[in-house]
């Protein structure tokens, strides 16, 4: 999607190992958003940032960190991962906070 | 505890007809509500809003409904085509200065 890119696109990993998702924005939104999709769930929260350095949790924090240094980059991170964490991961970013969120394009992650 | 359903995981619709997708909620607090569509590998877009002071909006053969009393919500695609097969999700929040919650999604199948 323009304006937001995540990166990798896919990744298989270890259960144990942590792993961090990338997304980049180049729209200087405020808003930042870290969901997961998985089947019978739709697209559930897990964390979210209002500004720099300024994040909270969403509805399915645990086991997960994020960071942002700088307003064009939202990092979310595994700290150690396990199976239930496999799962495609949508980044989003949004001018106002739930005002027309605009998507990536996704992370599909595999943790075996 | 979903708080946004979308009690029918799937749709099947001939080309032409009218493609109905029901979205249900219990928060009465939500007062601002939208659809997304998502195609396979790809973010989800956005494709209608509506606000609790409305009871319908409209866009193209795109058509939301809101009925406050019953907290149901509708979404109508008159005439459907081929390329409206996707995964709709509704999605809602307190205000527009507000997280989204979204529902499970439904899978549209329009049918030559």
């Amino acid at each position: 999607d323009a304006g937001i890119t995540q990166s990798p696109r896919h990744k298989v990993t270890e259960t144990g190992t942590p792993v961090t998702l990338r997304c980049h924005q180049t729209e200087n939104h405020r808003y930042m958003y870290w969901y997961r999709q998985d089947p019978g769930h739709g697209l559930r929260l897990i964390h979210y940032s209002y500004g720099v350095k300024d994040t909270d949790k969403g509805e399915v924090s645990d086991g997960y960190s994020v960071s942002r240094s700088k307003t064009e980059d939202f990092l979310l991170t595994l700290e150690s991962a396990t199976s239930s964490q496999t799962s495609v991961y949508f980044c989003a970013i949004s001018a106002r906070s739930g005002y027309g969120y605009t998507f990536g394009s996704g992370t599909r992650l595999t943790v075996v | 505890d979903q708080q946004v359903k979308q009690n029918s995981p799937s749709l099947s619709v001939q080309e032409g007809r009218i493609s109905i997708l029901n979205c249900d909620y219990t928060n009465s607090m939500f007062d601002y509500f939208l659809w997304y569509k998502k195609y396979p590998a790809e973010g989800p877009t956005f494709l209608i809003s509506i606000s609790s002071i409305k009871d319908k909006n409209e866009d193209g053969r795109f058509t939301v409904f809101l009925n406050k009393s019953a907290k149901h919500l509708s979404l109508h695609i008159v005439p459907s085509q081929p390329g409206d097969s996707a995964v709709y999700f509704c999605a809602a929040s307190r205000g527009t200065a507000s997280k989204l919650t979204f529902g499970t999604g439904t899978r549209l199948q329009v049918t030559l």
